[in-house]
């Protein structure tokens, strides 16, 4: 089974600071996605990459980075934590187009005071 | 911007109940997929349906994918304690396009009593 591997399950930043989250999968996906969850809202997407380098905006860029610097590997990045980031953080990935389903991460709840 | 609501968004019922999930848009889908995402874990998927007017049947969960790929239901039979979990449905946004880049739902949280 592909798995998909977030460093962290629960963080706790303070405001202001810069947060890395980690995603590695373990099955050579070309695609990667990050979306946040917040209670009403279901699950939103941040960024996502289509390859090593490649990156595109999802509906919610704003306050956000990521990087792929290699294929197994996609890094969410908070510049300055805000409150309103408090979320919770998931990780999928998925091979290519077609009618395979992602596979996500099991998250990060971020909490930011 | 592509809108999928689910109704409801909160279902609490008693085992053996049946029980019918909703996920509606104004936009056409090339595909539909069903997730189960219990606490603390991320959404696994169920079924994906493509064809419009297509049934699915996974045990006692019925999937079926409308005939103008814009909405889709889920139908629960004799539900379980083990069906407890948020069901979200996601719409693939990018017809024939180079990626999957799914639209998800809001989600319907489903409680089943013994």
């Amino acid at each position: 089974d592909v798995k998909v591997t977030q460093s962290s399950r629960y963080l706790v930043k303070r405001t202001g600071e810069k947060v890395f989250l980690e995603c590695v999968q373990d099955m050579d996906h070309e695609n990667m996605f990050w979306y946040r969850q917040d209670p009403g809202l279901g699950l939103r997407l941040i960024y996502f990459s289509y390859d090593v380098k490649m990156k595109e905006k999802g509906d919610i860029p704003e306050g956000y980075s990521v990087s792929r610097e290699k294929k197994e590997r996609f890094s969410l990045i908070l510049e300055s934590a805000s409150t309103n980031q408090t979320s919770m953080y998931l990780c999928a990935s998925i091979t290519g187009p077609g009618t395979d389903g992602y596979t996500f991460g099991s998250g990060t709840r971020l909490t930011v005071v | 911007t592509q809108l999928l609501e689910q109704s409801p968004q909160f279902l609490s019922i008693q085992e053996g109940e049946n029980l019918t999930v909703y996920c509606n848009s104004s936009s056409v889908f090339s595909s539909l997929q069903w997730y189960r995402q219990e606490p603390g874990e991320g959404p696994v998927l169920l079924v994906t349906v493509v064809t419009g007017g297509e049934v699915k049947k996974l045990k006692r969960l019925t999937f079926q994918f409308g005939d103008a790929r814009k909405d889709s239901s889920l139908h629960i039979t004799a539900a379980q304690p083990g069906d407890t979990g948020l069901y979200l449905c996601a719409g693939d946004a990018k017809y024939g396009g180079a990626t999957n880049k799914l639209i998800f739902g809001t989600g319907t949280l489903l409680a089943v009593q013994p």
